[in-house]
Formats: C-alpha cells, structure tokens, sequence
C-alpha cells in the first residue's frame, strides 16, 4: 500500500517564476492538505481540498492556489515566487470516511527560490 | 482560534534518560491532540494521538501523552531513550466538528540523543 507521494522531491526557482508541486494521497483517501515548513518552524496550513473543492484555507496569500483532481491527487502552485517562499512543502491525506482523523503525511518538496 | 506552544526549542538527554516535551495548547473546545516526529529531510510521521476516551494514550516507538484538560496539556513522555529517538517532535492540535481537519502545529522540540 502506497503512502503519501510526492513531486519532485526538490526544486531550484527564481523570483517571480511560478511553481507546480504535485501530491498523489494514500489509497483510499479523499482529502488532501498542504503545508508550508519554513526551516526551523512547524508546519503551516495552506489548505485543503476535498470533493475537488478547496474546503479550507489558511493565512496565505492568493498566489498560493491548489487543484484537486477526480482521482484525488492534487497540485499546489504558487505564482510570482518571493525568497521567504523557501521551504519544505508537506502534502497530507485523510479520509472523510471515519472519524476525527489522522492525516498521513508525504516526504515533502523542497523549493529553494534564489 | 486554537494554538500550540512547545517549552523548549531543543532538549538534550542521554540514552536511557526520561524524555519529556512539553506542549500546551489553546482551543475554544477541547481539540483533537496528535504528537508527530520529523526525521532529517523526511515528512512527519504520527506517534500518537488522543481524541476522545482514556486521557493516556500510547503510541509507537515507546511514547506515551496524558491529556490534561485543566492544564491545557499534552506533554510527550519515553521513559528511556534511544540514539534513533534523536528527531524533530511536534505538537499539533485540530477541531473537532469542523469542516475538514486542519492541524495547527507548534514550533517543534529538537532532541539530541547523548551517549
């Protein structure tokens, strides 16, 4: 049984270039949440997806967008990339299906942006 | 809204030495409590997690939580620690009820497993 997978697993961009990072869930799965890690902090909420709609948001900007697909694997983009752009980015996966629930966590993306 | 502050950036113990992380939450309803470990350039991996029910929770690798509610807490415990023990940990809180499950985390406590 797959896990969480993600690509690519690391990315070099420069301001003002735009990025797609892409996020495949765990099997059976449905929703699907990204997250942004700047180094040496916690993860961030960006948001989350869920019937190929985004459910929740967190306190990011509209450069930051997301698609969720009918197979449920889903795509952060971020236009107009800044520096403080740089960091790991976490896809997550859960299921709607039973209750308060654990979201499984992908090995991340590392953009730099120069 | 609800938030997450982890005592203690780093922590340093010797191997077989308790391990105890901090984290005390803030939540206008009692939230769902998870504990995740980060290793070296890879994603997190759940320990453990309390939701409902028995307020001390065990979970993987030797570690255990006890919820208390009057404190606000969710302090992490091992009772002997290992070399492979040396890792990022993070507290995170989500809410119960709502519309989808985002987690808040908090900073993160670096352990460093001493010899």
């Amino acid at each position: 049984d797959a896990g969480v997978t993600q690509s690519p697993t690391h990315l070099i961009k420069t301001r003002g270039q735009q990025v797609t990072l892409r996020c495949s869930p765990k099997s059976g799965h449905d929703t699907v949440s990204w997250y942004q890690q700047a180094l040496g902090q916690g993860p961030q909420f960006i948001f989350q997806y869920y019937e190929e709609e985004e459910r929740q948001r967190g306190n990011f900007p509209d450069r930051f967008s997301g698609h969720q697909f009918p197979n449920y694997s889903s795509e952060l983009n971020v236009n107009a990339l800044l520096l403080g752009d740089s960091a790991l980015y976490l896809c997550a996966s859960s299921t709607e299906s039973s209750g308060p629930d654990t979201q499984y966590f992908g090995p991340g993306t590392r953009l730099t942006v120069l | 809204a609800q938030s997450v502050t982890q005592l203690g950036s780093h922590v340093s113990v010797s191997e077989g030495a308790l391990v105890l992380l901090r984290c005390n939450y803030s939540s206008s309803v009692p939230p769902y409590l998870f504990w995740y470990v980060q290793y070296p350039n890879q994603g997190l991996q759940l320990l453990l997690k309390y939701t409902t029910g028995a307020t001390l929770v065990k979970g993987i690798n030797g570690f255990e939580a006890e919820f208390k509610k009057s404190e606000t807490s969710f302090h992490l415990t091992k009772p002997s620690a290992h070399m492979s023990d040396a890792a990022e940990y993070f507290c995170a809180v989500s809410l119960p009820q709502a519309a989808g499950n985002k987690l808040t985390f908090g900073g993160g406590t670096r352990v460093l497993v001493k010899p």
